[in-house]
Formats: structure tokens, C-alpha cells, sequence
């Protein structure tokens, strides 16, 4: 069965680095589509960024040159480096496979950016 | 830059009527269309994938129709259980994107 659990989530001051940890079973995350997804209180779904191929990734506006995807083969975990964290970055992050569609999710895990 | 509009934001509806929330794309994205659910305080469901192939598990109640620009998610004989918020993704053009979400409350 294939699962994705989320960790490193926390509270972080504005201008602050977290780093998120997606950790798989039941699939491998070097040779799929691996995302992050994040949702803000009471808000929709924001695509972040994904990670594919050899090594090959792609970032949303709003994070791009702030936030960096990467992954660890034998380890068979993806992470998400946030740096420069803004009060706007508050959300529940999910990692979530995609074959086309997202077909595996995460938990989520909260990070929450405030002075 | 794709957007995707869905509508309606919000309809309430009574335990078996036919729900109909359609996804607008602001150009075409082939089929590369997907359908999610998620309840609150739940990570989200895939639904539909490729605007119209019924993802593993999922209700024969939930089916998916379109391409190009113009999208469908139809809910028929909606059961209490499916109150939540509907999304669709776009995965032909990164970066990818999500519509706001259709909240569908029973009556």
C-alpha cells in the first residue's frame, strides 16, 4: 500500500527556514511525479512545486527562488527547503504522488509563520 | 500561466438530486483534467482523472466529462456523505494549478 506521512512542520518567525520531509512507502519517489500542496486557513489548494525525472523541478510563483525541492533516492524521501518564510506562507503542506492526477496524499503538516 | 474557474463557489443541495460543477480552463488543456473531494480536515481525494476516468474506489455516482477548455464533475443522487469541497487541477501546463473549490452542503 502506498503512503506519503509529512513531517518538520512547525511555528517559525517571518525570515525564519524550515525544512519539510516527505517520506514514502509503497512507491518510489525517484521515478514519479512528486509534489507539494498547500492549503491556508480556510483557503483552497495551491500547487507548490514537484520534483521529477533526474532531478529535473518547477516552482509556483509565490515561492519561487525562496523554496527548493529535492529528494533522497535511497532513502525514498522528498523534501521541501522554505527559506525567507513569509506570514503568507502559513498553510497545511502536503506531499502528494501524481500520475497525472494527485492519487496519494499525505497527511499534511501545519506551518505557521508569525512574529 | 493557466487558470482554472470553477462554479458555482457554493450550492446547497438535498440528499438525491444531481450535482453539476463545471471547471472553466483559460486555455486549452486537452483532457489533462482532474477531479478532487476533500471533507474537512482531511487531505484531499482524487476523484476523476484525464477529465473523465473514474480513479480506483471511487462511487459510480461521480463521473467526469469534457476536454479542451470546458469541464463537468456530476454528482448523481448525491448521499449525505459527499458534503464537501470539490477542486480540479490542471496537469497539462506547469505550473499546475487548482480552481478555488465548490463547497456543496446538504440541505
Amino acid at each position: 500500500e502506498e503512503q506519503l506521512v509529512e513531517s518538520g512542520g512547525g511555528l517559525v518567525q517571518p525570515g525564519e527556514s524550515l525544512r519539510l520531509s516527505c517520506a514514502a512507502s509503497g512507491l518510489s519517489v525517484s521515478t514519479n511525479y512528486m509534489s507539494w500542496v498547500r492549503q491556508a486557513p480556510g483557503k483552497g489548494l495551491e500547487w507548490v512545486s514537484v520534483i521529477y525525472g533526474g532531478d529535473s523541478t518547477y516552482y509556483a510563483d509565490s515561492v519561487k527562488g525562496r523554496f527548493t525541492i529535492s529528494r533522497h533516492n535511497s532513502k525514498n524521501t522528498f523534501y521541501l527547503q522554505m527559506n525567507s518564510l513569509r506570514v503568507e506562507d502559513t498553510a497545511v503542506y502536503y506531499c502528494a504522488r501524481s500520475e497525472g492526477g494527485f492519487r496519494d496524499w499525505g497527511q499534511g503538516t501545519l506551518v505557521t509563520v508569525s512574529s | 500561466e493557466i487558470v482554472l474557474t470553477q462554479s458555482p463557489d457554493f450550492q446547497s443541495v438535498t440528499p438525491k438530486e444531481k450535482v453539476t460543477i463545471t471547471c472553466r480552463a483559460s486555455q486549452s488543456i486537452g483532457s489533462s483534467l482532474h477531479w478532487y473531494q476533500q471533507k474537512p480536515d482531511q487531505s484531499p481525494k482524487l476523484l476523476i482523472k484525464y477529465a473523465s476516468q473514474s480513479f480506483s474506489g471511487v462511487p459510480s455516482r461521480f463521473s467526469g466529462s469534457g476536454s479542451g477548455t470546458d469541464f463537468t464533475l456530476t454528482i448523481n443522487s448525491l448521499e449525505a456523505e459527499d458534503a464537501a469541497t470539490y477542486y480540479c487541477h490542471q496537469s497539462s501546463t506547469l505550473p499546475w494549478g487548482f480552481g478555488q473549490g465548490t463547497k456543496v452542503e446538504i440541505k
